[in-house]
């Protein structure tokens, strides 16, 4: 079964950091470009970053561009998203996708910036 | 900022038709910004429907199509059902700027 289980997200004051995971599987992991996606609670989708199937490209939303950091390790099938100088605006419910054509979904992992 | 306009809501009978569109505050939406759509339902993540204009998933409905429409993309539920009500979400990629850019989301209410 092709599957993307997220981890990571927990409460974090402003201005912390928090890596998020995202664990694939049932597909060729290191074929695929990948995505990081969010929603804050009751507002729509935003796409926040993609990464190519070798880590050699990385592209960032405007948003989170500077303070995230996309990579991926192609030997564990793991997504990541580093995130540093969170905002309370970061708060979301975070998912990773799978390539151009976002097919597959992971259930994601919330976030929530507060003090 | 680039911004992705869709519907803020439609409402369609059960079996009706209905068109959903997707606006770029760029210009017009052409096959080059290979327009994808998402299903979503609540407490649910999204569901992929759509991609590069009008491919389906293997997964996809048949009553699901895919289109460009007047400069813009579009998502038609033909002999909607019940199970279709959800909120459907586009997403333009800017390939200029490399990123890509979700539309503001229509709810489809199946009345």
């Amino acid at each position: 079964e092709v599957q993307l289980v997220e981890s990571g997200g927990v409460v974090v004051q402003p201005g912390g950091s928090l890596r998020l995971s995202c664990a694939a599987s049932g597909f060729t992991f290191d074929d695929y470009t990948m995505h990081w996606v969010r929603q804050a609670p009751g507002k729509g989708l935003e796409w926040v970053s993609l990464i190519s199937w070798d880590g050699g490209s990385t592209y960032y939303a405007d948003s989170v561009k500077g303070r995230f950091t996309i990579s991926r390790d192609n030997s564990k099938n793991s997504l990541y998203l580093q995130m540093n100088s969170l905002r309370t605006e970061d708060t979301a419910l975070y998912y990773c996708a799978k390539d151009m054509t976002f097919d597959i979904w992971g259930q994601g992992t919330m976030v929530t910036v507060s003090s | 900022q680039t911004v992705v306009t869709q519907e803020p809501s439609l409402t369609v009978s059960p079996g009706g038709t209905v068109t959903l569109t997707c606006a770029s505050s760029t210009g017009a939406v052409t096959s080059g910004y290979y327009p994808n759509w998402f299903q979503q339902k609540p407490g649910q993540a999204p569901r992929a429907l759509i991609y590069s204009t009008s491919n389906k998933h293997s997964w996809t409905p048949a009553r699901f199509s895919g289109s460009l429409l007047g400069g813009k993309a579009a998502l038609t539920l033909s002999g909607v059902q019940p199970e279709d009500e959800a909120e459907y979400y586009c997403l333009l990629y800017y390939g200029g700027a490399q990123h890509y850019v979700f539309g503001t989301g229509t709810k489809v209410t199946v009345l």
